[in-house]
């Protein structure tokens, strides 16, 4: 079973930084199978990244992922107000299929 | 646009079963992948398992034992039992879309919003 770790546990950033988040996979990952979510308190993740790196509808373009292997990032570019959230990364493995995520990383007002 | 509603009791004892629906409107259950995942208090995200419409399931290794899904084309539901339920189970239990394409890439979306399961007697 791949383990999923991201880093860094808590991310305290001003609104206008760049955030930078990893996820990186015990074993290689395919690219097609990481997706990335953004959960606000109360309620339910939203996809924001699939494939690794293409935006879900809706999603603005300062969110951004790349990677391949067993390391991936998010970025955002600029933080705004709403992005001060957990995001949590998200893998398939096809054999067997499991789907599994990683503990979240937290992105707070500094 | 499909959206997705859990429903079921909010309290659960110990050593008993727990029973969760996921009733999906805006589209046909059909033809896709559903799931449940959940979220301790405070904690990251669990996939539990999902199930396709002909039936066909995978589950997490850590709870298939006491995990059975099912579904029901027409009422448009899938549903979740979980047995033996302990403390350990609390959480809010969530049901998604997994959304799943033949070249691999896959994803949940969209999500219900979520309903807190207690166990405790």
């Amino acid at each position: 079973e791949i383990v999923l770790t991201q880093s860094p546990g808590t991310l305290s950033l001003s609104p206008g930084e760049r955030a930078t988040l990893s996820c990186r996979a015990s074993q290689s990952v395919s690219s097609s199978y990481l997706a990335w979510y953004q959960q606000k308190p109360g309620q339910a993740p939203r996809l924001l990244i699939y494939g690794a790196s293409s935006r879900a509808t809706g999603i603005p373009d300062r969110f951004s992922g790349s990677g391949s292997g067993t390391d991936f990032t998010l970025t955002i570019s600029r933080l705004e107000p709403e992005d001060f959230a957990v995001y949590y990364c998200q893998q398939y493995g096809s054999s067997p299929p499991i789907i599994t995520f990683g503990p979240g990383t937290k992105v707070d007002i500094k | 646009q499909v959206q997705l509603q859990e429903s079921g009791p909010g309290l659960v004892k110990p050593s008993e079963t727990l029973s969760l629906t996921c009733t999906v409107s805006g589209g046909s259950i059909s033809s896709y992948y559903w799931s449940w995942i959940r979220q301790p208090a405070g904690k990251g995200l669990e996939w539990i398992g999902r199930i396709y419409t002909s039936g066909s399931t995978n589950y997490n290794p850590s709870l298939k034992s006491r995990v059975t899904m099912s579904v029901d084309t027409s009422k448009n539901q899938f549903s979740l039992k979980l047995s033996s339920v302990t403390a350990a189970d609390t959480a809010v239990y969530y049901c998604a879309s997994w959304v799943w394409l033949l070249s691999g890439v896959g994803w949940f979306d969209p999500w219900g919003q979520g309903t807190l399961v207690t166990v405790s007697s």
